[in-house]
């Protein structure tokens, strides 16, 4: 079946260092959403993207979708305590409602 | 409510017996959807509800998840004969509709432990 895989399963970093996480589908995907867990929390919606080659960006996020739809990037510039948790990319199966999520990558900030 | 509501946020109970957990949307939203969160994974699909009907209930493992939405806004997700792999976190997610463009609210879950 489809699947949605996030690497790397966690990231330490130092704060102020960048932090990214990829997200790879073994299917092409009409969009991809991107969430954050804080640490017993519940998951909290970033963005979606859509179109083949998509960049958009908050703040100090940056999410890419790539151009065949079948892999997608979130970049964290400088990250903050503030950054600390789980993101979690999810694509569509079947239909935009039933989403298929990653397992998701930690970021842990070093003390 | 300002946000989806979960309760009980969390519940113990014994092999073998039936739980509920209940689902408080955001109102006026439409579509609803129940996940199941094992530590250090992403949420799993369980069901999706448009209104009142059960859309797409693929998700469910098995005959004794069962759940309902009777008046399209509060949503029970009703577990029989309960068994140990079944403890996880239960997410309850709603969105003012289903598909592109729509952000999905999550509750804060009900973590069910099953002994």
């Amino acid at each position: 079946g489809q699947q949605v895989m996030q690497i790397p399963q966690y990231q330490h970093v130092q704060e102020g260092e960048d932090f990214t996480t990829y997200c790879n589908s073994s299917t092409t995907l009409s969009n991809i959403q991107w969430y954050k867990q804080r640490p017993g929390g519940h998951p909290v919606f970033l963005i979606q993207l859509v179109k083949s080659g998509e960049v958009k960006k908050q703040k100090r996020l940056t999410f890419q979708f790539g151009e065949a739809k079948k892999n997608s990037s979130l970049h964290i510039t400088a990250t903050q305590t503030t950054d600390v948790g789980t993101y979690f990319c999810a694509g569509p199966v079947r239909s935009n409602y039933q989403l298929i999520w990653g397992a998701g990558t930690k970021l842990i900030i070093k003390p | 409510g300002a946000g989806v509501s979960q309760t009980p946020s969390n519940k113990v109970t014994e092999k073998g017996k039936y739980v509920e957990l209940r689902c408080d949307p955001i109102s006026g939203h439409t579509a609803l959807y129940w996940y199941r969160q094992s530590l250090g994974q992403g949420p799993e699909f369980l069901i999706y509800f448009q209104g009142t009907g059960a859309a797409d209930d693929s998700g469910l493992p098995n005959d004794r998840f069962f759940a309902v939405r009777p008046e399209g806004s509060v949503s029970t997700l009703k577990i029989q004969r309960t068994e140990r792999g079944d403890s996880a976190v239960y997410l309850c997610a709603s969105s003012f509709e289903p598909g592109l463009n729509t952000e999905a609210f999550f509750g804060q879950g009900t973590r069910l432990t099953v002994v």
